[in-house]
């Protein structure tokens, strides 16, 4: 059974970085293309960004409004992917989620980590 | 990339049928057969329900479908169940990108 588990989450002042992990299991991490999505309080959901594995080039692909301020990474040895945010704007105050991703959908969910950017 | 159309809320009543739409344009929905739909329970994590238009995960209930015409996709719920009142999103592959409708929640009367 696939597990996500995100974590990292909290109140950060605009400026501030964060950054976000997502522990996974029951799949095997090196192969899986992996996404995250946001949703604003009361909102919907936006999709952030994706990583492909290493074994089909690792490149990474971001929504426009984070390009340049996030970057997604993943730690084979540790399962584990990543979401490095910069320059935060009250605008990323979001729930995180992270995915499994395939043929252009989200597969399973992690239940996500609250990101508070406000003064 | 702009989000994807959908109308606000839905209902039906228990037993009917209720469809909901997500209008995208020639370079998303249009453009491929890669549109999702996501169920979203209140303080919950979204949960697809519909991948590569019309394509049901295993453990989803054939009361849901999907389909495509043109830059438009449709969500069907048959059989209107109290469970599934919940907020429903459409997404679509939009070319190394994925975007979202606005969501739309479902009340079963």
């Amino acid at each position: 059974e696939v597990h996500l588990v995100e974590s990292g989450g909290g109140l950060v002042k605009p400026g501030g970085s964060l950054r976000l992990s997502c522990e996974t299991s029951g799949f095997t991490f090196n192969k899986a293309w992996m996404t995250w999505v946001r949703q604003a309080p009361g909102k919907g959901l936006e999709w952030v960004g994706r990583l492909r594995p290493k074994t089909e080039g690792g490149a990474t692909d971001y929504a426009a409004p984070v390009k340049g301020r996030f970057i997604i990474s993943g730690d084979d040895s540790k399962n584990t992917l990543y979401l490095q945010m910069n320059n935060l704007k009250t605008e990323d105050t979001a729930r995180y989620y992270c995915t499994t991703y395939n043929s252009g959908y989200c597969i399973d969910w992690g239940q996500g980590t609250l990101v508070t950017v406000s003064s | 990339q702009s989000a994807l159309t959908q109308p606000p809320s839905a209902s039906g009543s228990p037993g009917q049928s209720v469809t909901i739409s997500c209008t995208g344009t020639r370079n998303d929905i249009g453009g491929y057969n890669f549109v999702s739909w996501y169920q979203q329970h209140l303080g919950k994590a979204p949960k697809v329900m519909i991948y590569e238009v019309s394509k049901r995960p295993s453990g989803v209930p054939d009361r849901f479908s999907g389909s495509k015409s043109g830059n438009t996709a449709s969500l069907t719920v048959s059989g209107l169940q109290a469970e599934d009142e919940a907020d429903y999103y459409c997404c679509s592959y939009a070319g190394n990108s994925l975007v979202f409708g606005g969501g739309t929640k479902l009340t079963v009367l």
